[in-house]
């Protein structure tokens, strides 16, 4: 079936670990983000790459980094996880990044850092 | 920066309509998209506006007014599985989506 898939589902981590976030689309999508949804603040790009092999920063990228080496996997990774990133984080894939494009969400991952 | 407002809770009664109002400020305008997202789901694509006027998809309506900043998602004979967040998230001259903080729909029988 086409879609996103995100790993883990949720995941209960220790402050200072490093952790990655996984994201696959196989939609043959150009364009891949990274959001992260508060309660009260809505969704907030984290990261975003409009074709493979770039990335690029988005509304609140401090703490994560990302990298695109092909078409298909966008993994989010916090290098020393901290209790404010404690989210749920989705991964959203669109043809184009531009025009009409529409976003299509992954499931999600529930991040919780302690 | 982006400023997307929205009320933050709705309810409204079974066969009912309901109507969303989102109001923005950007920098640059490439159009205006809603998303229906369920307690612990994804968001799902609902509608997407670009020039003004309204778009009508079976029981949800969207409406746009660029020059007030302003839209409406319109929900017309509402249903119990219609109970969830509703997603007001505008395009901007980058081509990146910046999302309100959503507004919670409760169906009540």
């Amino acid at each position: 079936i086409a879609g996103i898939t995100q790993a883990p589902t949720s995941q209960i981590l220790a402050a200072g670990r490093r952790m990655t976030l996984r994201c696959t689309q196989d939609m043959r999508h150009n364009a891949m983000y990274w959001y992260r949804q508060d309660l009260g603040l809505g969704l907030r790009l984290i990261h975003y790459s409009n074709t493979a092999g770039t990335t690029g920063k988005g509304e609140v990228p401090d703490g994560y980094s990302v990298s695109r080496a092909n078409t298909d996997d966008f993994p989010l990774t916090l290098a020393s996880a901290v209790p404010s990133q404690t989210s749920v984080y989705f991964c959203a894939s669109s043809e184009s990044g531009g025009g009409t494009d529409t976003q299509y969400f992954g499931p999600g991952t529930r991040l919780t850092v302690l | 920066g982006q400023n997307i407002d929205q009320p933050t809770e709705m309810t409204a009664t079974e066969g009912a309509i309901v109507q969303i109002n989102c109001t923005y400020q950007t920098s640059g305008f490439n159009g205006l998209f809603w998303y229906q997202q369920h307690a612990g789901e994804a968001p799902t694509f609902l509608s997407y506006n670009v020039l003004d006027g309204l778009e009508e998809k079976g029981r949800f309506s969207s409406f746009l007014s660029r020059s007030k900043g302003y839209s409406y998602l319109l929900l017309k004979e509402l249903q119990m599985k219609d109970s969830a967040s509703y997603l007001c998230a505008v395009r901007d001259g980058d081509y990146k989506l910046s999302f309100g903080a959503g507004t919670t729909v409760t169906v009540r029988a």
